[in-house]
């Protein structure tokens, strides 16, 4: 069963850095891009960031670009998401989601989110 | 970036009732859409990508059709279970974007 449990939220001031974590397990880490997406309280769906199975194709939201960094460790399957500089408007539950391995850049397996407030 | 505006905003219907939701890309995206149902408190669950395949276990009345621009999202015969928002997302490009959502509510 492919299963994708996020870790690392909590509540951060402006202007300060929170590292996300995302645990895969039952499928091949290593064969699967991998997507942050968030979603702010009460809002829709916005897609933050991508990196393929072997880190060498990362994409970011123009939002993000040059605040956040996403990363893996295939070893410990395991997707990271770095964010500095961090604003009020980051505020959301940001989800880690499967790229597809049919036909590519959409979502098929969700982990459950976690949540991450900016406020002083 | 490729803007994608989805309508109605919100639908109120009944048990059984067909409902239609369109969304429509700011440039042409072939066949490159995906639909998701959203319920509250929980994660996206993937309906239909390439613009009219049902992923495996999604009940077969949902249909999604269209390409280029334009693209609908249909409900046969709304089931208790299907009230919910429902987001489009274009997969053509990065970065990759969504609609607004539509919340399919009980009238």
């Amino acid at each position: 069963e492919v299963q994708l449990v996020e870790s690392g939220g909590g509540l951060v001031q402006p202007g300060r850095s929170l590292r996300l974590s995302c645990a895969a397990s039952g499928f091949t880490f290593s064969s699967y891009g991998m997507h942050w997406v968030r979603q702010a309280p009460g809002k829709g769906l916005e897609w933050v960031s991508y990196i393929d199975g072997t880190s060498g194709s990362i994409y970011y939201a123009d939002s993000v670009k040059g605040r956040f960094t996403i990363s893996r460790d295939n070893a410990k399957n395991s997707l990271f998401l770095q964010m500095s500089s961090l604003r009020a408007e980051d505020t959301a539950v940001y989800y880690c989601a499967r790229d597809t391995p049919l036909t590519g850049n959409h979502f098929d397996y969700w982990g459950q989110g976690t949540l991450v407030t900016v406020s002083s | 970036d490729i803007q994608m505006t989805q309508s109605p905003s919100s639908v109120s219907a009944s048990v059984g009732d067909r409902v239609t939701i369109t969304c429509r890309a700011s440039q042409g995206i072939s066949s490159w859409l995906v639909w998701y149902q959203q319920k509250p408190g929980k994660a996206p669950n993937l309906l239909i990508y390439a613009a009219s395949t049902l992923q495996n276990g999604v009940p077969s009345r949902f249909s999604g059709s269209g390409s280029g621009t334009d693209f609908t999202l249909t409900i046969s015969s709304l089931q208790p279970e299907d009230f919910a928002t429902y987001y489009c997302q274009q997969a053509n490009t990065f970065p990759l974007t969504f609609g607004g959502g539509t919340k399919v509510e009980i009238k």
